[in-house]
């Protein structure tokens, strides 16, 4: 069955602190692994894609990561800040051109001053 | 302003009730998408259309419909047969489905029954 689990369900860090969220996906075939921002009662934001043959990927403080043979993915942010605090979203592709992604439930993030 | 744009942000339905959710988009793209979240899950696919006059069921289709008459516009309606529709509404949309495309989220509507 196809499925993308993360860790940890929420996460509180004190605002400066570098994190890093896990992504680990069962999907098969595999196109690209996104992940996406949602701050709360807003619709995701993109941050970060991936196709199977990158391994790193950045956007500004957020930088992903893809091993494909393992079939994780972490996003680690550096020098948080409190806009940092929102849900941070794994989705999957799974193979070729699909308009069906498998969504992950998310990482919950809270940044404290 | 080029975007997603949903309405209503929240919405009451009553018993036995259809209520329809709107969702416009001028990015010019193609696919659309309805999205269902529920507080501790991911997000679930419940219709998604490639082109106007043509939209397939996801995974939670059942007690929802939807139409495509113009490139721009999505609505959803939930219908009396959806027993348990309080839950955030997302539409989506993207150019296609290629390898590097990505969906693009409007601001969602919070259904509610009264």
């Amino acid at each position: 069955k196809n499925q993308v689990e993360q860790s940890p369900q929420s996460l509180i860090i004190l605002e400066g602190k570098n994190c890093t969220l896990q992504c680990n996906y069962t999907v098969s075939p595999f196109s690209n692994l996104r992940w996406y921002k949602q701050d709360t009662g807003r619709g995701p934001v993109s941050l970060t894609i991936m196709t199977f043959s990158e391994n790193t990927k950045s956007n500004g403080r957020y930088t992903a990561t893809l091993d494909a043979d393992t079939k994780q993915s972490s996003l680690h942010i550096t020098a948080s800040q409190l806009s940092d605090s929102a849900s941070y979203i794994c989705v999957v592709s799974p193979g070729g051109s699909s308009y069906k992604l498998i969504f992950g439930s998310g990482t919950r993030l809270l940044v404290r001053p | 302003d080029g975007g997603i744009t949903q309405s209503p942000k929240y919405l009451f339905r009553k018993e036995g009730q259809n209520v329809t959710l709107s969702c416009e988009q001028n990015l010019n793209h193609d696919a659309m998408y309805w999205y269902r979240q529920d507080p501790g899950q991911g997000l679930r696919l419940i219709y998604y259309s490639q082109i106007v006059n043509d939209f397939q069921k996801g995974d939670i289709a059942e007690g929802y419909s939807v139409s495509r008459e113009k490139k721009e516009s999505f609505p959803l309606t939930v219908t009396s047969a959806q027993k348990n529709p309080t839950a955030f509404y997302l539409c989506a949309s993207s150019i296609g489905a290629g390898l590097r495309e990505t969906q693009y989220f409007g601001p969602g509507t919070r259904l509610l029954v009264l």
